[in-house]
């Protein structure tokens, strides 16, 4: 078990610009999360996968979000034209079956 | 849309006291419930979770949460704490019988800080 592994770990851009970040969920699992935490809250669910299909989006998830995981296996969530109100920490998990959720150590986006 | 909350936002403890952070949650029918540790620097690692069964739960490193259905609650218990049990605490919810493959709810987080 390798963990859920999340790049960058820090991304520090400009109002305006677009990010992209990457997870690579355990590899035996099928679901796959996306999640932002903002200081002072849990995470939010934003995003989830089974294998390559998107099947629920949090009305969070404005038109600006998007991710996608091609294969089933890694995901990535881009942002494009970032505002400040985008930082957070964006969080990664994956699951098999019922079994919990491993999380990766995250993205932390910072919008200057 | 189910809710999870934690009232303590902020604890303060000295090494050896007992803890107890609470956690209520607003769903009426079946649920599945978490305790997530976020220690400084790390990831969200699973501390204890109930299904079914008995509703007193024990997870790793002598933690331990009771899941009260008639409360809505599952509190997590320690009965000493350790200055490495710092770290921030969540609590979470799943709705329905699957067990643990549907999105997770959590709470705010209890940041608990233990003081040699």
């Amino acid at each position: 078990d390798t963990g859920v592994s999340q790049n960058p770990r820090h991304k520090i851009t400009k109002r305006g610009q677009n990010v992209t970040f990457r997870c690579d969920p355990i590899s035996e699992h099928n679901r796959l999360y996306w999640y932002r935490q903002t200081l002072g809250q849990g995470p939010e669910f934003l995003t989830y996968f089974q294998n390559e299909a998107q099947l629920e989006k949090s009305r969070l998830l404005s038109d600006r979000f998007s991710a996608e995981r091609p294969k089933g296996s890694f995901s990535t969530l881009e942002i494009q034209r970032t505002e400040q109100g985008d930082s957070a920490m964006y969080l990664c998990a994956s699951g098999q079956g019922n079994s919990p959720l491993h999380f990766g150590n995250g993205t932390r986006l910072t919008v200057t | 849309a189910q809710s999870v909350s934690q009232h303590n936002h902020h604890v303060i403890l000295s090494e050896a006291a007992s803890l107890e952070l609470g956690c209520n949650y607003s769903y009426g029918g079946t649920v599945n419930l978490f305790w997530y540790v976020q220690y400084p620097g790390q990831h969200l690692q699973l501390l204890l979770k109930y299904f079914s069964g008995d509703p007193l739960v024990k997870g790793i490193k002598g933690f331990e949460a009771e899941f009260i259905k008639s409360k809505f609650s599952f509190n997590l218990r320690k009965p000493s704490v350790q200055w490495s049990d710092t770290a921030e605490y969540f609590c979470a919810v799943i709705p329905g019988v699957t067990g643990g493959g549907n999105k997770l709810t959590f709470g705010t987080g209890t940041q608990l800080k233990v003081e040699l």
